[in-house]
């Protein structure tokens, strides 16, 4: 089945840790984003990355770090440096950005901080 | 700057009663109106996609259209499994991403 998995569903980390979400997609899609959710708010997008090794800064880009080594693969490191990380973290994938093509989502990673 | 405004925030409907959800939007130089659908805890599920002004798209209950400023989801007798947070987006004709509305959660009660 094509479709983009993450990994885990939930992690905790503790303050000044660094972790890492994962983001797989066997859809040979081109793009990909993570976006940031927090309730009450819509979708907030942290990076995105259109072809392998390279990526750009989206809109809440501070504390975040990504690399894109293969196309298949987006990791995304929550560093120390984000200070208010707890939230739901989506992954998404697209044939081509920039192009109006539709992004299909992960089931989530959801990080609190203890 | 960019606006994506959805309403209303959450909806209550009984099952069998048909309503519209609307998506308003401030941009200049649409490329393309996405929506999805959001169940608690997951990620979100592509709807449909709208292009131009006047286009309409139809799944199972749902209908979704397109004006110069604002798209609506209609649904259409409601069942409980409707149940979700439905989210649109747009994306403006030279960037790079998307800008998602805040959502609404809409509950079809039995």
């Amino acid at each position: 089945d094509g479709g983009i998995t993450q990994s885990p569903k939930y992690l905790f980390r503790k303050e000044g840790q660094n972790v890492t979400l994962s983001c797989e997609q066997n859809l040979n899609h081109d793009a990909m984003y993570w976006y940031r959710q927090d309730p009450g708010q819509g979708l907030r997008l942290i990076y995105y990355s259109q072809i392998v090794n390279d990526f750009q800064k989206g809109d809440i880009a501070e504390g975040y770090s990504v690399s894109r080594e293969k196309k298949e693969s987006f990791p995304l490191t929550v560093t120390s440096a984000q200070k208010n990380p707890t939230a739901f973290y989506l992954c998404a994938s697209s044939i081509v950005a920039g192009v109006s093509n539709e992004q299909f989502f992960g089931p989530g990673t959801r990080l609190t901080v203890l | 700057e960019d606006q994506v405004t959805q309403s209303p925030e959450a909806l209550r409907l009984q099952e069998g009663e048909s309503s519209s959800l609307n998506c308003s939007y401030t941009v200049s130089g649409l490329r393309g109106l996405f929506w999805y659908r959001q169940d608690p805890g997951k990620g979100p599920e592509f709807l449909f996609t709208l292009y131009s002004a006047g286009e309409e798209k139809e799944k199972e209950r749902l209908k979704a259209t397109l004006t110069k400023k604002e798209s609506f989801l209609h649904i259409t007798a409601p069942k409980p499994e409707d149940s979700a947070t439905y989210l649109c987006a747009v994306h403006q004709q030279g960037a790079q991403k998307l800008v998602f509305g805040q959502g609404t959660r809409l509950t079809i009660n039995p």
